[in-house]
């Protein structure tokens, strides 16, 4: 079975500093996809980023961008200029392209200090 | 308008009731999914449905039941409550898209039950 791990528990980061948090992740399968997801105190489960394994290049979507290593299982979340909204819990998680089963890690939690 | 909704949005019950969370979506999505979160594990699957007359058990899906009574809606039965489900359940949906290679789950805003 797939596993995701988040081994950063909490980190904090000055306003409009730049953050990366880390995922590695174990699997056999060579075709799935990584994904971001935000929860602020909402609890709203928010998509972040996604990147498709198959692709060598790194998602970037605005202010978040991934560092995907694929040979090392790894997919780390860089969050720059960071700003108050971004506060939030981070999950990252693995989906196996042929069933759809999901895994996410235990979550990051963030904190953006003025 | 949300595009995925579940109802309740909180309930708190006794042990041994049956309760049942329900999730409806205006996306379209054929794919729908319920998760439980407890503190410290992330989110752990419980079923999945790729539509409606395919349901599909995931990682945790002991005590737990589902109906997939439309494509727009997706329920999740606890036939006899137990304290340790009490947890933060989402439902999420996802429409695989063959031309990007991409299947992203979009989640409803959960529902925190709490089994007293």
């Amino acid at each position: 079975a797939q596993t995701v791990t988040q081994s950063q528990p909490e980190m904090s980061v000055q306003e409009a500093e730049t953050v990366t948090l880390s995922c590695t992740y174990d699997t056999s399968e060579n075709n799935y996809y990584l994904f971001w997801y935000k929860q602020p105190p909402s609890r709203q489960m928010i998509l972040v980023i996604r990147q498709e394994a198959y692709k060598q290049q790194n998602a970037t979507e605005n202010r978040f961008s991934v560092n995907f290593q694929k040979a090392a299982k790894s997919f780390s979340l860089k969050i720059s200029d960071s700003q108050l909204g971004d506060t939030a819990m981070y999950f990252c998680a693995f989906m196996n392209y042929n069933n759809n089963d999901m895994r996410f890690g235990a979550g990051t939690r963030l904190t953006v200090k003025p | 308008d949300a595009d995925v909704t579940q109802t309740p949005r909180n309930r708190i019950t006794k042990t041994g009731k049956r309760i049942m969370l329900e999730c409806s979506q205006t996306k379209g999505h054929d794919r729908m999914y319920w998760y439980r979160q407890d503190p410290g594990l992330g989110l752990r699957l419980i079923y999945y449905s790729f539509d409606v007359k395919d349901i599909n058990k995931g990682e945790i899906s002991d005590g737990y039941s589902v109906s997939r009574q439309a494509q727009a809606k997706f329920s999740l039965s606890l036939e006899s409550a137990i304290p340790n489900q009490t947890a933060l359940y989402f439902c999420a949906t996802s429409d695989p898209d063959p031309r990007r290679g991409t299947d992203t789950q979009y989640f409803g805003p959960g529902t925190r039950l709490t089994v007293l």
